[in-house]
């Protein structure tokens, strides 16, 4: 299966711990996309990756909050001193340039902070 | 601010029947619409698109309506299956905005024999 994998899938942590996740895009797409998920709600964007430049961020990601992608290839998206009010399914997608509203998100890990 | 609007949190329909879901959105700058499906323990998957210079497109059993001037857009499911019971979001973008997806809240279908 070539579709988009994130690890870890589940994530428990105590609040003030730092986290990081990790996504692997589809091979060919080199656009990628972070958003974060609560309950009762749609994905929110959080931040895009044309290669390796960061090109976009959402005001929802905080100092706390940094996104990498440092050859293109898969991303990290690390959360230092975690909060409660960080628990929440992280997904990831990705897309062709030619298709960028096409997003194929993956499996998503889910943070719970305690 | 929610600028994609689902306003109905469930749906149920019978087997074989129409399902029907409804978006709103409030940015007139919007040019890009989706609908993605969802289930439980899984990523969203793209069903389908339509651009704001139409005001319909089908695939199979999916039609999408874009009505611009009222802000409006809808999913059609024709005839509904068991497999389509799921967690449905409508999603919007800009033009300018390099992909970056608004999402509405989700619809959760739940189709019954």
């Amino acid at each position: 299966d070539t579709g988009v994998s994130q690890d870890p899938r589940h994530k428990i942590t105590k609040r003030g711990q730092n986290v990081t996740f990790r996504c692997d895009p589809i091979s060919e797409h080199n656009r990628l996309y972070w958003y974060r998920q609560t309950l009762g709600q749609g994905p929110e964007f959080l931040t895009y990756f044309q290669n390796e430049a960061q090109l976009e961020k959402s005001r929802l990601l905080s100092d706390r909050f940094s996104a990498e992608r440092p050859k293109g290839s898969f991303s990290t998206l690390e959360i230092q001193r975690t909060e409660q009010g960080d628990s929440a399914m992280y997904l990831c997608a990705s897309s062709l340039d030619s298709r960028p509203y096409e997003q194929y998100f993956g499996p998503g890990t889910r943070l719970t902070v305690t | 601010d929610q600028q994609v609007k689902q306003n109905s949190p469930s749906l149920s329909v019978q087997e074989g029947r129409i399902s029907i879901l409804n978006c709103d959105y409030t940015n007139s700058m919007f040019d890009y619409f989706l609908w993605y499906k969802k289930y439980p323990a899984e990523g969203p998957t793209f069903l389908i698109s339509i651009s704001s210079i139409k005001d319909k497109n089908e695939d199979g059993r999916f039609t999408v309506f874009l009505n611009k001037s009222a802000k409006h857009l809808s999913l059609h499911i024709v005839p509904s299956q068991p497999g389509d019971s799921a967690v449905y979001f409508c999603a919007a973008s800009k033009g300018d905005s390099w992909g970056k997806l608004q999402f509405g809240a989700g619809t959760q279908v739940v189709v019954t024999p």
